[in-house]
């Protein structure tokens, strides 16, 4: 079974403050990760990807990557009330399926005016 | 408009219809991917397209669950003879390409709910 595990939260943070999300997941192989945000009732929201080691910058985004430690993190800096929503981690595996987004369970963040 | 389209955005339907679903993908995307969110769950997988061909149907959870592609565009997702466990919403992605280096956009998705 090749999982993503995320924490559930919710994570609170206070306005202007840099929230960080992790996110963990079991197939070393895997190549490709995804950060989607999905408001509630709404569909997710691709906000940024990432295939190789290290940080990639967005805005205030920032998705950092390490396949050593199959940990992935997205850091939201000057975090606004508008952030405030699920975070879905999600990962393509490695071999027969390797176009299936596999999804954690989302991690629920609130910014606090 | 520009995102991928999906309806009815809201349906109720009895225990023991069947009900359809239409999926209208990003214009020039060739692949097309049925995902399912419950309460409380993840997103789950359910089906995938390469152009109208679905070489994965391995996510579907019966075989009341079908699915087909016409034109390389459209989509349509069918559920026979609903049960009350179907209920969830059912959300269409597509992506320019097949291939795991290929973001998927997801449409508003359809809300079911079987009573």
């Amino acid at each position: 079974q090749k999982e993503v595990e995320q924490n559930s939260g919710p994570l609170s943070v206070p306005e202007g403050a840099i929230a960080s999300l992790n996110c963990t997941y079991s197939d070393r192989g895997s190549q490709s990760f995804f950060w989607y945000r999905q408001y509630s009732g709404k569909s997710p929201e691709l906000i940024m990807f990432i295939y190789s080691n290290g940080d990639k910058e967005d805005g205030r985004f920032t998705a950092q990557l390490n396949k050593a430690s199959q940990y992935v993190s997205l850091l939201i800096r000057d975090s606004q009330p508008s952030d405030s929503a699920t975070y879905l981690c999600a990962v393509i595996p490695s071999g027969a399926g390797s176009y299936q987004l596999t999804f954690g369970k989302g991690t629920k963040l609130s910014v606090i005016p | 408009g520009a995102g991928v389209s999906q309806s009815p955005s809201n349906k109720v339907t009895e225990k023991g219809k069947d009900v359809e679903l239409r999926c209208d993908p990003i214009s020039g995307h060739t692949a097309l991917y049925w995902y399912r969110q419950s309460l409380g769950q993840g997103l789950e997988f359910l089906i995938y397209f390469q152009g109208n061909s679905a070489p994965d149907k391995s996510g579907l959870p019966s075989d009341r669950f079908s699915a087909e592609r016409t034109g390389g565009s459209v989509s349509t997702l069918t559920i026979q003879r609903t049960q009350q466990e179907d209920s969830a919403v059912y959300l269409c992605a597509s992506s320019l390409f097949e291939g795991n280096n290929q973001p998927q956009h997801f449409g508003d998705g359809t809300r079911l709910s079987i009573l």
